[in-house]
C-alpha cells in the first residue's frame, strides 16, 4: 500500500530556531493531514491540506501541500519548549495512513 | 471540539488473560470509529475500522479472533485484546470522525503484558 516517508526522523533545536518536516509520498495524495502528538499523548489534528500547491499557517506553523500532492512541509518559526513532541503527517479520508513521524526536542 | 475518551488508560495483566479497552464519543454520535496500534517510537498503524451495528473491517495482519472489536452503540466501540501476550504490550488509541476534515483521537490505553 502507500507510504509516507517523514524526515529528519529526529530533531533537536535551540529554543528560538526554525524547524522543518518534510512528508513524502510515491503516490499522489488525495489530502494530507498534520498532527502533534506530546510526549505520552495521543495524536491532536493540527491542519487539513486538499489543494494542490495550499499553504496555510497557524500563527508560527506554516503548513504546505507541494504542487504535484506528492510532499508536505510543516515549518515552525521560533520553536518554543511547548512545540516539543511528535508531528505526524498523515493521509486518507477516514481511514488514515501516518507518516514515520519527527520528532522534535528543544534546548531551552 | 468533538472528545472521545478511552477506559482504562493503563493496563497490567498477566500473559493469557483478556482485556477490554472501551473507546466513547462523549458529545457525538459515532457510526464509525477506529483503532490504532502504536509501538514505543513508532508511528500508528490502522488495525481495524469498527462498524455500529455491524462487522469491523480489519487490516492486513490483524488477527480478528485476537483482537475483537464490538460497536454496540453510536457512542461506544470496544476492543478485547484476547490471551494477551507481551508482544501485544502496546499503546491502543482509537478515534472518531465526527464531521469532514478533522478526527479526533482517545487518550489512548497503555497495554502492558507480563
Amino acid at each position: 500500500g502507500q507510504q509516507v516517508m517523514q524526515i529528519p526522523q529526529y530533531q533537536h533545536v535551540q529554543e528560538g530556531e526554525d524547524f522543518t518536516t518534510y512528508c513524502n509520498s510515491s503516490t499522489t495524495l488525495s489530502n494530507i493531514q498534520w498532527y502533534k502528538q506530546r510526549p505520552g499523548g495521543h495524536p491532536v489534528f493540527l491542519i487539513q491540506l486538499v489543494k494542490s500547491g495550499e499553504v496555510k499557517k497557524q500563527k508560527r506553523l506554516t503548513f504546505q501541500f507541494g504542487e504535484a500532492k506528492k510532499n508536505s512541509s510543516l515549518h515552525i518559526t521560533a520553536t518554543q519548549t511547548t512545540d516539543v513532541g511528535t508531528y505526524f503527517c498523515a493521509f486518507g479520508n477516514e481511514k488514515l495512513t501516518f507518516g514515520t513521524g519527527t520528532r522534535l526536542t528543544i534546548i531551552p | 471540539g468533538a472528545v472521545v475518551s478511552q477506559h482504562p488508560s493503563r493496563v497490567i495483566c498477566k500473559s493469557g488473560t483478556s482485556v477490554k479497552i472501551e473507546c466513547r464519543s462523549l458529545d457525538f454520535q459515532a457510526t464509525t470509529m477506529f483503532w490504532y496500534r502504536q509501538f514505543p517510537k513508532q508511528s500508528l498503524m490502522l488495525m481495524a475500522t469498527s462498524n455500529e451495528g455491524s462487522k469491523a473491517t480489519y487490516e492486513q495482519g490483524v488477527e480478528k479472533d485476537k483482537f475483537l472489536i464490538n460497536h454496540a452503540s453510536l457512542t461506544l466501540s470496544t476492543l478485547t485484546v484476547t490471551s494477551a501476550h507481551p508482544e501485544d504490550s502496546s499503546f491502543y488509541i482509537c478515534s472518531a470522525r465526527p464531521w469532514e476534515d478533522t478526527q479526533y483521537f482517545g487518550p489512548g490505553t497503555r497495554l502492558t503484558v507480563l
